[in-house]
């Protein structure tokens, strides 16, 4: 089992609809949890992270945790063309005390015009 | 704020040879990580330094790949003599501490083929 899954998509929306990322991880000792938005040809960049169970909300990106079910997921409302990239879920932390961050293999987004 | 800086940010050589790159992070960043990260997938942690030391390097192929922090500010990644398959993006990201709520911040990246 991967450490971090993720379905490689792509996933396509259309432009002002909601997009929906899952990711789950193995390891139920993980601690924080983030979402990296990567453009084509570029390094990843933060757009949000979670440590606790809930819903966390900035602007129109929403992260969701539920650590019972090991599911963490991010909600894209009004989705735009510029929102078209692969999205990174990363996990840290966990049972073997070592601060190391695990990436998902990422979904691919397309925001259709 | 300057951000994570590498180079060179295009290698190419050939099978066998060796190269190196270069990470300067962010200043005032304790921790540092190479990433490699192929084509399709997510990066995979090669190394993570906290200062100088070294925290973790358990997925470094260490007959072929080394890497070292010296002072605890810049890194070199060195690869001796690469494969076919060691043709990636390296990237290299810092964050403040090793601490697991620290978000870390990445450099451009250097494209790697290896021919």
């Amino acid at each position: 089992q991967k450490e971090v899954e993720q379905n490689s998509g792509p996933l396509s929306v259309p432009e002002g609809a909601i997009a929906s990322l899952n990711c789950t991880y193995s390891d139920r000792g993980s601690q924080s949890f983030f979402w990296y938005r990567q453009y084509s040809g570029k390094s990843p960049e933060l757009i949000m992270f979670i440590y606790s169970n809930g819903d966390k909300e900035d602007g129109r990106f929403t992260a969701q945790l539920n650590k019972a079910s090991q599911y963490v997921s991010l909600l894209i409302r009004d989705s735009q063309p510029s929102d078209s990239a692969t999205y990174l879920c990363a996990v840290n932390g966990g049972f073997s005390g070592t601060y190391k961050y695990i990436f998902g293999t990422g979904t691919r987004l397309k925001v259709l015009a | 704020e300057a951000g994570v800086a590498q180079s060179p940010r295009y290698k190419i050589i050939e099978k066998r040879q060796s190269v190196a790159f270069w990470c300067n992070p962010i200043s005032g960043h304790a921790t540092l990580y190479w990433y490699q990260q192929i084509l399709g997938q997510g990066p995979k942690l090669l190394i993570q330094f906290q200062n100088n030391g070294v925290v973790d390097d358990s997925q470094l192929p260490k007959d072929r790949f080394s890497a070292e922090r010296l002072k605890g500010v810049d890194s070199t990644l060195k690869i001796q003599p690469a494969k076919l398959e060691d043709s990636a993006v390296y990237l290299c990201a810092s964050s403040f501490d090793a601490s697991s709520y620290n978000e870390q911040f990445f450099g451009p990246g250097t494209r790697l083929t290896v021919l």
